[in-house]
């Protein structure tokens, strides 16, 4: 089956900076999301993006279909941000089931 | 606003006891799922619903079954709950296709089993 890799596994952030969350593949896609895990463990939906870019107030994403990645970016981070965020594709021609990365846990200190 | 709602967020059952974990979605979508989550090895597939009585296997089924008696409804149970089925239970509705496929979850259930 389709595998999806993310990386870094943790990150640690003073409020205020930037961060990149990355998230690789390894086959062609029909769907890719992007969520947030809030701390009652409540998926948010951040992104749904198979193709392309879009921004979404201090967050945006890029996916780069033939090269198999996508990158999520917070900027300005907050405290607020803090939690897991998970990527999750479905193959192209599968059976529309989402598979999951292991998730990036983002710590950001007041 | 889409709307994926799970009937408990916490819930404590005694081993051996039936379960029964019920998820709710408002948008008219065919593709219902049931995920577990658990420490280190993330969010795993255990069924998959395409249709009304219409089921698949996902990853990791054993122990478990489910029931789509309605399109809104899926339902996952848990014929005799042991310790090891102690986990985050997610549920998700979708679209099928191969365009604006995406996914909502439910707010998960907590469920222990002593």
């Amino acid at each position: 089956g389709i595998q999806v890799e993310q990386s870094p596994p943790d990150l640690i952030l003073q409020e205020g900076a930037n961060s990149t969350l990355r998230c690789n593949f390894s086959d062609s896609v029909n769907n890719l999301q992007w969520f947030h895990q809030n701390p009652w463990g409540q998926l948010i939906n951040l992104f749904y993006i198979p193709s392309g870019t879009k921004q979404n107030g201090r967050l945006s994403a890029t996916t780069v279909a033939t090269e198999r990645y996508s990158l999520l970016y917070i900027s300005s981070s907050q405290t607020t941000d803090s939690g897991v965020y998970f990527c999750a594709v479905e193959r192209r021609g599968g059976s529309e089931k989402l598979v999951f990365g292991k998730g990036t846990k983002l710590t950001v200190n007041p | 606003d889409v709307k994926v709602t799970q009937s408990s967020r916490y819930l404590v059952k005694r081993t051996g006891e039936k379960v029964f974990l019920e998820c709710v979605q408002d948008m008219d979508h065919e593709n219902m799922f049931w995920y577990r989550q658990d420490p280190g090895l993330g969010l795993r597939l255990i069924y998959f619903s395409y249709d009304v009585k219409m089921k698949e296997k996902g990853d990791i089924p054993e122990g478990y079954s489910v029931s789509r008696e309605k399109k809104e409804r899926f339902s996952l149970i848990l014929e005799s709950a042991s310790t090891n089925q102690t986990s985050m239970y997610l549920c998700a509705s979708s679209l099928p296709g191969q365009t604006n496929t995406e996914a909502f979850f439910g707010q998960g259930t907590r469920l222990t089993v002593v």
